[in-house]
């Protein structure tokens, strides 16, 4: 089955931790994405990568870091500078210039 | 200004009617252009995208590109309650560095 596989699906972070989500693509797609999504609001750009070992940064990448070693893999860091993190995270993979397709999501919770 | 606006809504219309979906860019070399529907707690899933100016049509839903006018839309016939979620538009292009830019997203409601 072709796709994106975030993980995980829901998330718990304690005040001051870092926290990964999984972001996984087998459609061979060189360009990934991270969103963040708040109630009743569209999607952010956090970061996006358009190449292995390549990365740039989006409209709010502060308190996020990134990493894209492998094609089928763009794992997303919240770090504990990311004052407000409580939010819904998108990972979407493309080929360049063309639809992106999304994973299910991470609902990320600050408790 | 800015890079993709949307109405926010909520878009009201009855069962069976046409609703119309509107979106702005201010990339003037924006290439690819997408509308995504998303249900409440869902992930975004694609509809429709165009790349030439013109009509395009899938269905019941219609894409309408104005580069021009730097206009975007998106028509829903024969509207059913299912069609009831928040769509989205997305523009991206060369200039951008590919970077895929949403607007906020229209939340529209399809009554019975």
């Amino acid at each position: 089955d072709g796709g994106i596989t975030q993980s995980p699906k829901y998330l718990f972070r304690k005040e001051g931790q870092n926290v990964t989500l999984s972001c996984e693509q087998n459609l061979n797609h060189d360009a990934m994405y991270w969103y963040r999504q708040d109630p009743g609001q569209g999607l952010r750009l956090i970061y996006y990568s358009q190449i292995v070992n390549d990365f740039q940064k989006g409209d709010i990448a502060e308190g996020y870091s990134v990493s894209r070693e492998k094609k089928e893999s763009f794992p997303l860091t919240v770090t504990s500078a990311q004052k407000n993190p409580t939010a819904f995270y998108l990972c979407a993979s493309s080929i360049l210039n063309t639809e992106a397709f999304f994973g299910q999501g991470t609902r990320l919770t600050v408790v | 200004q800015k890079e993709v606006e949307q109405n926010s809504g909520p878009l009201s219309v009855p069962e069976g009617a046409i609703a119309s979906l509107n979106c702005t860019y201010s990339d003037r070399g924006s290439q690819s252009f997408f509308w995504y529907r998303q249900y409440s707690g869902k992930s975004p899933e694609l509809i429709m995208f165009i790349y030439s100016n013109g009509d395009k049509e899938d269905g019941r839903f219609t894409a309408q590109l104005n580069k021009a006018s730097q206009y975007v839309s998106l028509l829903i016939r024969d509207s059913q309650p299912s069609d009831s979620a928040t769509y989205l538009c997305a523009v991206t292009g060369r200039r951008s560095n590919y970077k895929l830019t949403f607007g906020k997203g229209t939340l529209l409601t399809v009554n019975p």
